[in-house]
Parts: C-alpha cells; sequence; structure tokens
C-alpha cells in the first residue's frame, strides 16, 4: 500500500467553480500537511502548510486536515484560468530523525474560461 | 541568492553509463533531497540528507547513491544507467525539520535524465 494516495485526474472544471482536491494516507504518524502547486515544466511551489488536524485559509486557498480519517484536502475558490496545474500533496512526520517527505502522485487541474 | 542549483538541465545517457547529477544551495540549508518525476507522476523520494556526512534512502533509492561532504552540496550518482531511470530530476532543501518552519521546500529547476 502507497503511503500517500492522490487521484491523478485529470480534473477540469469551469472558471469561477470551487475545486476539491484529496488525499489520503496509511502512516499515522504524519503530523505535517503540504499542498504544492507545479506548472509545465517547472519545480513545484508551496501553496499551503498546515501542522495536525484542522483548517488554514488564504485568500482563496482552504486547507483542511481529518488526522481521524487520514484525509486532506484542498479547496480553491473563485477558480481561476491560472490555477491551471498539477497539485501534489506532500506530508511527514517531521522530527529531525524521520524528515522524509513523501508526495502524493499529483492531480492534474484544468480551470476553463 | 541564487537558491537551489542543478546541473546538468537535460542530458542523454546510453544504457551502461555512469553519471552524477550536481545540487547546489546557498541557503545554508541542512536538509537536502532528492527527487524524480516519471511523466504525469507525482515526486519520488530517492535519497534524503540531513546533514553534511548524513544521508538516508527514500522510497526508489535503487541504482543511485548520494554522498554530503559539504552543507551547500548533495550530488546524485547514477550507475549502469537503465532506461527504467529516464526522469526528470529535482533536488530539493529545507533550512532543517518541519517543527517551526514553513513547510517550503525549495526546489531547483530540474534535471531532465534520457536513458536510451
Amino acid at each position: 500500500q502507497k503511503e500517500v494516495e492522490q487521484d491523478p485526474g485529470p480534473l477540469s472544471v469551469p472558471e469561477g467553480a470551487i475545486v476539491s482536491l484529496n488525499c489520503t494516507y496509511s502512516n499515522s504518524a504524519f503530523q505535517y500537511f503540504m499542498w504544492y502547486r507545479q506548472y509545465s515544466r517547472k519545480g513545484p511551489e508551496l501553496l499551503m502548510y498546515t501542522y495536525s488536524s484542522g483548517n488554514k485559509e488564504d485568500g482563496r486557498f482552504t486547507a483542511q486536515v481529518d488526522k481521524s480519517s487520514k484525509y486532506i484536502s484542498l479547496f480553491i475558490r473563485d477558480s481561476q484560468p491560472s490555477d491551471s496545474a498539477t497539485y501534489l500533496c506532500a506530508m511527514s512526520r517531521g522530527y529531525s530523525s524521520a524528515s522524509k517527505i513523501i508526495f502524493g502522485s499529483g492531480t492534474r487541474l484544468s480551470i476553463r474560461p | 541568492n541564487a537558491g537551489v542549483t542543478q546541473t546538468p538541465k537535460f542530458r542523454i545517457l546510453k544504457i551502461g553509463q555512469s553519471m552524477t547529477l550536481q545540487c547546489t544551495q546557498d541557503m545554508n540549508h541542512n536538509y537536502m533531497y532528492w527527487y524524480r518525476q516519471d511523466p504525469g507522476m507525482g515526486l519520488k523520494l530517492i535519497y534524503y540528507s540531513v546533514g553534511a556526512g548524513i544521508t538516508d534512502k527514500g522510497e526508489v533509492p535503487n541504482g543511485y547513491n548520494v554522498s554530503r561532504s559539504t552543507t551547500e552540496d548533495f550530488p546524485l550518482r547514477l550507475e549502469l544507467a537503465a532506461p527504467s531511470q529516464t526522469s526528470v530530476y529535482f533536488c530539493a532543501s529545507i533550512r532543517s525539520g518541519l517543527a517551526g518552519n514553513t513547510g517550503e521546500l525549495f526546489f531547483g529547476e530540474g534535471s531532465r535524465l534520457t536513458v536510451l
């Protein structure tokens, strides 16, 4: 079983829609959860970072972590064509002795004008 | 600051050849990582290092070797290249452990490797 599972998509939605992206994981020791955005032929860049369970909001983006279900989500409100990219979840136990940062397989998102 | 610099950006290898992908960061980050990304896929961790002289295996270490003799440099060695190693390789760094950190991995621009 993979440690991190993510639906690869592709996902296509009209401009202005609310987008929901999700990941599940199997390692209950994960405490640090991140979402990265990757444009074609570029390196990933950090979008959101959360520790443990709960919600975090930053502009049009909201990250949710449900540790009891081992499930994390990223919501994008008022989606724009510029949001078209691949979105990767990432997670880690975070302690210095276990600093592996594991990524999901990425969801390709396309926002139709 | 240059950030994370990877060389070469592109390389074609023949089966059985060896090469080293170079990675240098100038941010004084302790933790460095090597990932590979196959077409349409996510990032798979190859090796990582939490400081000079310390390295550890990630999810897919077979066929690769690393060393970390300085804080700045984290080269990735491919021995006996195989077509399955055709991929884009990303080097990344972060200042320290995620506790008290922003969680932001700084990535290089990637090295595209083709093995024929």
